[in-house]
């Protein structure tokens, strides 16, 4: 079946400008997950979706970021005024609930300029 | 919070050859571990998840261990293949907080023909 995707798979932006990055998770699965994977760092969270739970936003590193989950499903990330140290790889993980498999899409590749 | 160390961070064998990789976490409260792989400019594929009650999974030729009280898990890959050269990624789910994985920064596979 299909996997988790994500979209776009590469965006380039000036500073301060906003971008939208989309998550389509795997069909059936309630928990959703966004990470990010910076150079020469590890993979870190940043927040979670568990069915119509308030997310946990415990991971997110500033105010300018956002994410929202419509009607379970697919998930946007947004970021705001975008800085140089926002250039990552965004990636989003789904499963079936909480605590089980995750399965990560390809990633989005953000530069900010 | 909980860290997780994975050693060593690069590893080159001839093909043919079995190997095991490393991975260490802080916090033994741990509600399961996953390994995943992770090929250049891709999202990541999970290989095993090991519950927290269980000493080991085996899938083809990988084989993962857990012993949870020590904070430790080992990847055990028999009979390299070329294929196998990656980046190997070890999680941990803990049981507090978020259901969010902890990562490791990774160890750097390749096998050479």
């Amino acid at each position: 079946g299909a996997g988790v995707s994500q979209s776009p798979s590469n965006k380039v932006t000036e500073k301060g400008k906003d971008v939208e990055l989309r998550c389509d998770p795997i069909s059936g699965h309630t928990a959703l997950y966004w990470y990010r994977q910076s150079l020469g760092q590890g993979l870190e969270f940043l927040i979670y979706f568990q069915g119509n739970s308030a997310p946990d936003k415990s991971g997110l590193p500033s105010d300018r970021f956002s994410a929202e989950r419509t009607g379970g499903s697919v998930s946007t990330l947004t970021i705001q005024r975008t800085q140089q140290e926002d250039s990552a790889v965004y990636l989003c993980a789904s499963s079936f609930a909480g605590r089980e498999t995750q399965y990560f899409g390809p990633g989005t590749r953000l530069l900010v300029l | 919070k909980q860290e997780v160390t994975q050693i060593p961070a690069a590893l080159s064998v001839p093909e043919g050859e079995n190997l095991v990789l490393n991975c260490s976490f802080t916090d033994s409260a741990i509600y399961n571990l996953q390994w995943f792989r992770q090929d250049p400019g891709k999202g990541l594929t999970s290989l095993l998840l090991i519950q927290s009650s269980q000493r080991e999974q085996t899938s083809g030729r990988l084989n993962a261990s857990l012993d949870k009280s020590s904070g430790r898990s080992t990847l055990y890959i028999a009979a390299s293949q070329p294929g196998d050269s990656a980046t190997y990624l070890c999680a941990v789910n803990s049981i507090t907080g978020a259901n969010n994985l902890f990562f490791g920064t990774g160890t750097r596979l390749t096998v050479i023909p």
